[in-house]
Protein backbone atom coordinates (compact mmCIF):
# COMPACT_ATOMS: atom_id res chain seq x y z
CA UNK A 1 0.00 0.00 0.00
CA UNK A 2 0.90 3.34 -0.82
CA UNK A 3 1.58 5.98 2.15
CA UNK A 4 2.83 9.86 2.02
CA UNK A 5 4.30 11.76 5.38
CA UNK A 6 4.99 15.36 5.05
CA UNK A 7 6.79 16.70 7.71
CA UNK A 8 5.72 20.24 10.00
CA UNK A 9 2.55 20.61 9.77
CA UNK A 10 2.80 24.02 9.70
CA UNK A 11 6.26 25.93 8.27
CA UNK A 12 7.25 29.91 8.83
CA UNK A 13 9.74 31.38 6.78
CA UNK A 14 10.45 35.19 6.18
CA UNK A 15 9.92 36.39 2.97
CA UNK A 16 12.68 35.96 0.61
CA UNK A 17 14.26 33.13 2.57
CA UNK A 18 14.33 29.32 1.28
CA UNK A 19 11.15 27.18 1.19
CA UNK A 20 11.56 23.38 2.20
CA UNK A 21 8.84 20.99 2.63
CA UNK A 22 9.29 17.56 3.21
CA UNK A 23 7.30 14.63 1.32
CA UNK A 24 8.77 11.04 2.02
CA UNK A 25 6.58 8.16 0.23
CA UNK A 26 6.22 4.11 0.98
CA UNK A 27 5.21 2.55 -2.58
CA UNK A 28 6.24 -1.31 -3.59
CA UNK A 29 7.47 0.16 -6.98
CA UNK A 30 8.35 3.76 -8.24
CA UNK A 31 5.15 5.85 -7.73
CA UNK A 32 3.99 8.74 -10.34
CA UNK A 33 4.27 11.91 -7.29
CA UNK A 34 2.76 15.40 -7.34
CA UNK A 35 2.57 18.58 -5.20
CA UNK A 36 -0.71 20.73 -5.31
CA UNK A 37 -1.50 23.79 -3.66
CA UNK A 38 -4.68 24.97 -1.70
CA UNK A 39 -5.26 28.35 -1.70
CA UNK A 40 -8.06 29.42 1.13
CA UNK A 41 -11.46 28.14 -0.05
CA UNK A 42 -10.39 26.87 -3.40
CA UNK A 43 -9.86 23.65 -4.86
CA UNK A 44 -5.95 22.18 -5.61
CA UNK A 45 -3.55 23.35 -8.00
CA UNK A 46 -0.96 21.41 -9.26
CA UNK A 47 2.45 22.82 -8.77
CA UNK A 48 4.54 20.20 -10.58
CA UNK A 49 4.66 16.23 -11.44
CA UNK A 50 7.53 13.35 -11.46
CA UNK A 51 6.21 11.08 -13.89
CA UNK A 52 10.01 9.26 -13.81
CA UNK A 53 11.39 11.28 -16.33
CA UNK A 54 14.16 14.23 -15.36
CA UNK A 55 14.69 13.48 -11.12
CA UNK A 56 14.35 17.23 -10.14
CA UNK A 57 11.12 18.77 -11.48
CA UNK A 58 10.41 22.40 -12.38
CA UNK A 59 7.24 23.39 -11.98
CA UNK A 60 5.03 26.90 -11.22
CA UNK A 61 5.92 30.21 -9.73
CA UNK A 62 9.63 29.44 -9.15
CA UNK A 63 9.10 26.03 -6.85
CA UNK A 64 11.07 22.63 -7.70
CA UNK A 65 10.91 19.37 -6.44
CA UNK A 66 13.98 16.80 -6.71
CA UNK A 67 13.29 12.54 -6.56
CA UNK A 68 15.06 10.83 -4.74
CA UNK A 69 14.57 7.34 -4.83
CA UNK A 70 17.11 5.73 -2.37
CA UNK A 71 15.58 8.26 0.53
CA UNK A 72 11.74 7.80 -0.87
CA UNK A 73 11.77 11.46 -1.19
CA UNK A 74 10.08 14.14 -3.23
CA UNK A 75 10.76 17.75 -1.40
CA UNK A 76 9.69 20.70 -2.42
CA UNK A 77 11.76 23.82 -2.54
CA UNK A 78 12.04 26.99 -3.71
CA UNK A 79 14.92 29.67 -3.08
CA UNK A 80 13.18 32.42 -2.07
CA UNK A 81 9.61 32.94 -0.80
CA UNK A 82 7.02 35.14 -1.27
CA UNK A 83 4.15 36.69 1.03
CA UNK A 84 1.68 35.17 -2.24
CA UNK A 85 3.40 31.51 -1.34
CA UNK A 86 1.15 31.78 1.88
CA UNK A 87 -1.15 28.44 1.58
CA UNK A 88 -1.68 24.63 2.17
CA UNK A 89 0.52 22.36 0.16
CA UNK A 90 -0.36 18.48 -0.76
CA UNK A 91 2.10 16.09 -1.38
CA UNK A 92 0.74 13.49 -3.43
CA UNK A 93 1.34 9.92 -4.69
CA UNK A 94 -0.23 7.12 -7.25
CA UNK A 95 1.11 4.02 -8.92
CA UNK A 96 -0.88 3.54 -11.65
CA UNK A 97 -3.29 6.99 -12.21
CA UNK A 98 -6.05 5.26 -10.25
CA UNK A 99 -5.90 5.62 -6.53
CA UNK A 100 -4.26 8.45 -5.58
CA UNK A 101 -2.86 8.86 -1.82
CA UNK A 102 -2.02 12.25 -0.46
CA UNK A 103 -0.37 13.71 2.99
CA UNK A 104 -1.90 15.81 5.12
CA UNK A 105 -0.61 18.71 3.99
CA UNK A 106 1.74 21.36 5.27
CA UNK A 107 0.59 24.89 5.78
CA UNK A 108 3.08 27.71 5.03
CA UNK A 109 2.84 31.04 6.06
CA UNK A 110 5.25 33.86 4.64
CA UNK A 111 6.42 36.55 7.41
CA UNK A 112 7.19 40.11 6.03
CA UNK B 1 -13.51 27.61 -20.26
CA UNK B 2 -12.16 24.07 -19.33
CA UNK B 3 -13.44 23.65 -14.98
CA UNK B 4 -15.30 20.85 -13.11
CA UNK B 5 -18.39 22.28 -11.18
CA UNK B 6 -19.55 20.82 -7.95
CA UNK B 7 -22.71 21.95 -6.32
CA UNK B 8 -23.88 22.72 -3.53
CA UNK B 9 -20.85 24.51 -2.16
CA UNK B 10 -22.22 24.52 0.93
CA UNK B 11 -24.89 21.94 2.50
CA UNK B 12 -26.08 21.43 5.95
CA UNK B 13 -28.50 18.39 6.63
CA UNK B 14 -29.77 16.04 8.88
CA UNK B 15 -28.38 12.58 10.52
CA UNK B 16 -30.45 9.92 8.12
CA UNK B 17 -31.62 12.50 5.21
CA UNK B 18 -30.07 11.07 1.91
CA UNK B 19 -28.24 13.55 -0.60
CA UNK B 20 -26.38 14.01 -3.25
CA UNK B 21 -23.37 16.33 -4.54
CA UNK B 22 -23.37 16.77 -8.35
CA UNK B 23 -20.23 16.85 -9.91
CA UNK B 24 -19.72 17.53 -13.82
CA UNK B 25 -16.78 18.30 -16.09
CA UNK B 26 -16.66 20.10 -19.64
CA UNK B 27 -13.38 18.25 -20.75
CA UNK B 28 -14.66 15.08 -21.91
CA UNK B 29 -12.29 13.18 -19.20
CA UNK B 30 -12.49 9.85 -18.58
CA UNK B 31 -10.52 9.73 -14.90
CA UNK B 32 -13.08 11.53 -12.35
CA UNK B 33 -12.62 10.79 -8.56
CA UNK B 34 -14.15 12.33 -5.00
CA UNK B 35 -12.21 12.72 -1.88
CA UNK B 36 -13.03 14.10 1.36
CA UNK B 37 -10.44 16.79 3.33
CA UNK B 38 -10.43 16.28 6.66
CA UNK B 39 -7.96 18.81 8.86
CA UNK B 40 -4.79 17.15 9.81
CA UNK B 41 -5.63 14.13 7.40
CA UNK B 42 -5.44 15.78 3.90
CA UNK B 43 -7.08 14.89 0.97
CA UNK B 44 -8.77 10.82 1.56
CA UNK B 45 -10.20 9.42 -1.54
CA UNK B 46 -13.31 8.34 -1.60
CA UNK B 47 -14.39 6.18 -4.91
CA UNK B 48 -12.96 6.83 -8.46
CA UNK B 49 -13.95 6.18 -12.33
CA UNK B 50 -11.80 5.18 -15.25
CA UNK B 51 -14.87 5.40 -17.69
CA UNK B 52 -18.73 5.25 -18.28
CA UNK B 53 -20.21 2.36 -15.68
CA UNK B 54 -16.74 1.67 -14.49
CA UNK B 55 -16.31 2.41 -10.50
CA UNK B 56 -13.96 1.39 -7.71
CA UNK B 57 -13.35 2.22 -4.00
CA UNK B 58 -11.16 3.96 -2.71
CA UNK B 59 -9.50 4.48 0.58
CA UNK B 60 -12.50 5.78 2.78
CA UNK B 61 -15.51 4.50 0.57
CA UNK B 62 -18.10 3.34 3.49
CA UNK B 63 -21.08 5.43 3.41
CA UNK B 64 -20.61 6.62 0.48
CA UNK B 65 -22.37 5.67 -3.51
CA UNK B 66 -21.17 6.64 -6.94
CA UNK B 67 -22.83 6.40 -10.50
CA UNK B 68 -21.23 7.15 -13.57
CA UNK B 69 -23.65 6.77 -16.39
CA UNK B 70 -22.28 9.60 -18.42
CA UNK B 71 -18.95 10.38 -19.29
CA UNK B 72 -19.43 14.39 -17.88
CA UNK B 73 -21.10 13.44 -14.41
CA UNK B 74 -19.97 11.85 -11.44
CA UNK B 75 -22.55 11.89 -8.68
CA UNK B 76 -21.35 11.13 -4.82
CA UNK B 77 -24.41 10.18 -2.66
CA UNK B 78 -24.84 9.40 0.86
CA UNK B 79 -27.36 7.42 1.32
CA UNK B 80 -27.95 7.92 5.04
CA UNK B 81 -25.31 10.56 6.29
CA UNK B 82 -23.71 10.54 9.55
CA UNK B 83 -22.10 13.31 11.54
CA UNK B 84 -18.47 11.47 10.97
CA UNK B 85 -19.43 12.98 7.39
CA UNK B 86 -19.11 16.16 7.71
CA UNK B 87 -16.63 17.20 5.40
CA UNK B 88 -15.32 19.31 2.65
CA UNK B 89 -15.56 17.61 -0.33
CA UNK B 90 -13.59 17.67 -3.68
CA UNK B 91 -14.50 16.21 -6.93
CA UNK B 92 -11.73 15.89 -9.32
CA UNK B 93 -10.78 14.91 -13.10
CA UNK B 94 -7.91 14.51 -15.41
CA UNK B 95 -7.37 13.27 -18.92
CA UNK B 96 -4.51 10.84 -17.87
CA UNK B 97 -3.93 10.64 -13.95
CA UNK B 98 -0.85 8.84 -14.24
CA UNK B 99 0.78 11.61 -15.84
CA UNK B 100 -1.56 14.57 -15.83
CA UNK B 101 -2.77 17.01 -13.30
CA UNK B 102 -6.08 16.08 -11.47
CA UNK B 103 -8.75 19.30 -12.27
CA UNK B 104 -10.52 20.15 -8.90
CA UNK B 105 -13.57 21.32 -8.39
CA UNK B 106 -14.36 24.44 -5.66
CA UNK B 107 -15.37 21.64 -3.01
CA UNK B 108 -18.89 21.44 -1.13
CA UNK B 109 -18.54 21.98 2.66
CA UNK B 110 -20.88 19.27 3.83
CA UNK B 111 -22.33 19.09 8.10
CA UNK B 112 -24.37 16.85 9.07
CA UNK B 113 -26.36 17.38 12.41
Amino acid sequence: AQSVTQLGSHVSVSEGALVLLRCNYSSSVPPYLFWYVQYPNQGLQLLLKYTSAATLVKGINGFEAEFKKSETSFHLTKPSAHMSDAAEYFCAVTLYGQNFVFGPGTRLSVLP
Amino acid sequence: EAQVTQNPRYLITVTGKKLTVTCSQNMNHEYMSWYRQDPGLGLRQIYYSMNVEVTDKGDVPEGYKVSRKEKRNFPLILESPSPNQTSLYFCASSLRPKSEKLFFGSGTQLSVL
